[in-house]
């Protein structure tokens, strides 16, 4: 079946570094979407990547849809201590597939 | 408000007793899943369902069972047959089922069994 891998599992960054993860997929995706979950919560929506090569930005966060639809990225330009949190990438493939396989997500910790 | 529910936040079970978790939502959305997330794990579908009456299994369904008899309210019950219960389980709700709907969820219930 599909599956969604994604990198790194953690990463630890001092406030105001960058930060970047990485989602590949086994197969060919009709799009991506992106969920943030912070500490004890639940995952909530931030992007959906539809067509190749579709770049996006959100104030200091930049997603990226590969040309082969196959790899996504997230990079947050100098964090914060707000952005802690688990970031995952759900995967959907076909035109009538509705199912999201999400990646194991990157859980990021900001030092002050 | 609009959203979605899940009761109780904590639940806490007996080794071989039935549990059935709550999700109700009011976003008159039809489309309705089951996650569940365990620690360093990213979400897993259990259960989801595109109308009222009418659901299916995703790719963990073995020990669980859900209803979808109202719009509103799709409750998930953790059987004894499920090896290994003890989870965060999310609900969520989408529009319609479709390709490029985004998925709302729930705050979630995490289930202890002891």
């Amino acid at each position: 079946g599909q599956q969604v891998m994604q990198i790194p599992q953690y990463q630890h960054v001092q406030e105001g570094e960058d930060f970047t993860t990485y989602c590949n997929s086994s197969t060919t995706l009709s799009n991506i979407q992106w969920y943030k979950q912070r500490p004890g919560g639940h995952p909530v929506f931030l992007i959906q990547l539809v067509k190749s090569g579709e770049v996006k930005k959100q104030k200091r966060l930049t997603f990226q849809f590969g040309e082969a639809k196959k790899n996504s990225s997230l990079h947050i330009t100098a964090t914060q201590t707000t952005d802690v949190g688990t970031y995952f990438c759900a995967g959907r493939t076909g035109a009538g597939s509705y199912q999201l396989t999400f990646g194991k997500g990157t859980k990021l910790s900001v030092i002050p | 408000d609009g959203g979605i529910t899940q009761s109780p936040k904590y639940l806490f079970r007996k080794e071989g007793q039935n549990v059935t978790l709550s999700c109700e939502q009011n976003l008159n959305h039809d489309a309705m899943y089951w996650y569940r997330q365990d620690p360093g794990q990213g979400l897993r579908l259990i259960y989801y369902s595109q109308i009222v009456n009418d659901f299916q299994k995703g790719d963990i369904a073995e020990g669980y069972s859900v209803s979808r008899e109202k719009k509103e309210s799709f409750p998930l019950t953790v059987t004894s047959a499920q090896k290994n219960p003890t989870a965060f389980y999310l609900c969520a709700s989408s529009r319609v089922a479709g390709n490029t709907d985004t998925q709302y969820f729930g705050p979630g219930t995490r289930l202890t069994v002891l």
